[in-house]
């Protein structure tokens, strides 16, 4: 069975720092999805990014990254002088390449970021 | 390009009431995703949608029911509601090509159970 894990519940910094978000995986697939959606108070789910389990290319868009580690099963998120409009809860996510692709999510790390 | 849209915005229901929550899928989708999210927790997948049949279900009551229309959109309904049901209901929808299944979620429809 597919599990992801967020270990961090919450975190709390001061704009300008610099914060990594944790999510650990768990699959049998040897072909897999992982992803990070943001979820500001809204409450919509926003699209962040998708990687290939044969792509551990890391990633960087902006003030995110993305390390992607396969030996670890990790997907680390890190956000660079970070900002209080990043302020959300942060979802990483799991799904099969095959099929219907449903997306396992983890508990969710609450960040909050503050002036 | 409109995005996914869903509706109502919230609703209040009492035990043993039947709801229908709708969905209308991002423009060029043709998959719809259902998922239940209650507070403090990540979404829980429900069922998905490709064709107007039933793809993969979640493990979810038969209470819970789904409907694809030839358009794409789709309604979720749940009968014989129960206080544990109240959540947000979210829904995503995606283009069935294979390796190329990223899903998209509207804002959700916020359920209250009395």
């Amino acid at each position: 069975a597919q599990k992801v894990t967020q270990a961090q519940t919450e975190i709390s910094v001061v704009e300008k720092e610099d914060v990594t978000l944790d999510c650990v995986y768990e699959t049998r697939d040897t072909t897999y999805y992982l992803f990070w959606y943001k979820q500001p108070p809204s409450g919509e789910l926003v699209f962040l990014i998708r990687r290939n389990s044969f792509d551990e290319q890391n990633e960087i868009s902006g003030r995110y990254s993305w390390n992607f580690q396969k030996s670890t099963s990790s997907f680390n998120f890190t956000i660079t002088a970070s900002q209080v409009v990043d302020s959300a809860v942060y979802f990483c996510a799991l799904s099969e390449a095959k099929g219907a692709q449903k997306l396992v999510f983890g508990q969710g790390t609450r960040l909050t970021i503050n002036p | 390009d409109a995005g996914v849209t869903q509706s109502p915005t919230h609703l209040i229901k009492t035990r043993g009431q039947q709801v229908t929550l709708r969905c209308s899928p991002k423009s060029g989708h043709d998959t719809v995703s259902w998922y239940q999210q209650a507070l403090g927790q990540g979404p829980q997948f429900i069922f998905q949608y490709y064709e107007e049949e039933e793809r993969q279900r979640g493990n979810f009551p038969d209470r819970f029911s789904g409907h694809q229309f030839p358009n794409y959109s789709s309604e979720l309904n749940v009968n014989a509601l129960l206080l544990g049901d109240s959540a947000l209901y979210l829904c995503a929808s995606s283009l069935a090509l294979e390796g190329t299944d990223t899903q998209y979620f509207g804002p959700g429809t916020r359920l209250t159970v009395l």
